[in-house]
């Protein structure tokens, strides 16, 4: 069974650019999450889907990231000026109801 | 507010000897417990969770974790470490979905 499938793995832009990150989660997984994680520190959540429906997204900068999921399955992250800040991996996950989270392999962006 | 606080930044064990991570949480009711490690450059791997029932896990690569709901906490174990073990190891915290994660621990393998 195929794992949480993230692209691109590495980006580099300069900042005030757009880039946008892309999650395909393990079949059958109706919770979908996006998470930041800054060198050395945890992952931060950004937002939270069950299905097509955002059900936790108080931690996503909104004046510039935005997110969706269409159909309820692929996820798209994106991010709108980019700013120096926003180096990070973002990280993203599936689960089921009651299950851990299996986590994508991450997109490591570089704003310079 | 649901909090993971993971004590230990960085922990050294030698190469058979053994291991415990400490991992202390916040919750406002029974929490979900989770332990994940991650490889440099590599994606979280889920080692093991609690969810009810025995408070003793067991988990995947030789680990298991306690949850102690007096002292808040879902501490993990190995009894004898491998150099593959070597690592960044976070705790979590949820239900419904919500997961929280700590700083994590990062652990050294000497020879």
């Amino acid at each position: 069974e195929a794992g949480v499938v993230q692209s691109p793995r590495y980006k580099i832009i300069e900042k005030k650019q757009p880039v946008a990150f892309w999650c395909n989660p393990i079949s059958g997984h109706n919770t979908l999450y996006w998470y930041r994680q800054n060198l050395g520190q945890g992952p931060e959540l950004l937002i939270r889907y069950e299905n097509e429906e955002a059900v936790d997204d108080s931690q996503l900068p909104k004046d510039r990231f935005s997110a969706e999921r269409l159909k309820g399955v692929d996820s798209t992250l994106k991010i709108q000026p980019a700013e120096l800040g926003d180096s990070a991996v973002y990280l993203c996950a599936s689960s089921l109801p009651q299950g851990g989270a299996f986590f994508g392999q991450g997109t490591r962006l570089t704003v310079v | 507010a649901q909090s993971v606080t993971q004590p230990d930044i960085h922990i050294t064990v030698s190469e058979g000897a053994s291991l415990e991570l400490r991992c202390n949480y916040s919750y406002g009711a029974t929490p979900y417990l989770f332990w994940y490690v991650q490889s440099p450059g590599q994606g979280l791997q889920l080692l093991l969770k609690y969810f009810s029932g025995d408070t003793l896990v067991q988990g995947i690569k030789g680990f298991e974790a306690e949850f102690k709901r007096s002292q808040s906490s879902f501490n993990l174990r190995k009894p004898s470490v491998h150099w593959s073990d070597a690592a960044e190891y976070f705790c979590a915290v949820g239900a419904k979905g919500d997961m929280r994660f700590g700083a994590g621990t990062r652990l050294t393998v000497k020879p």
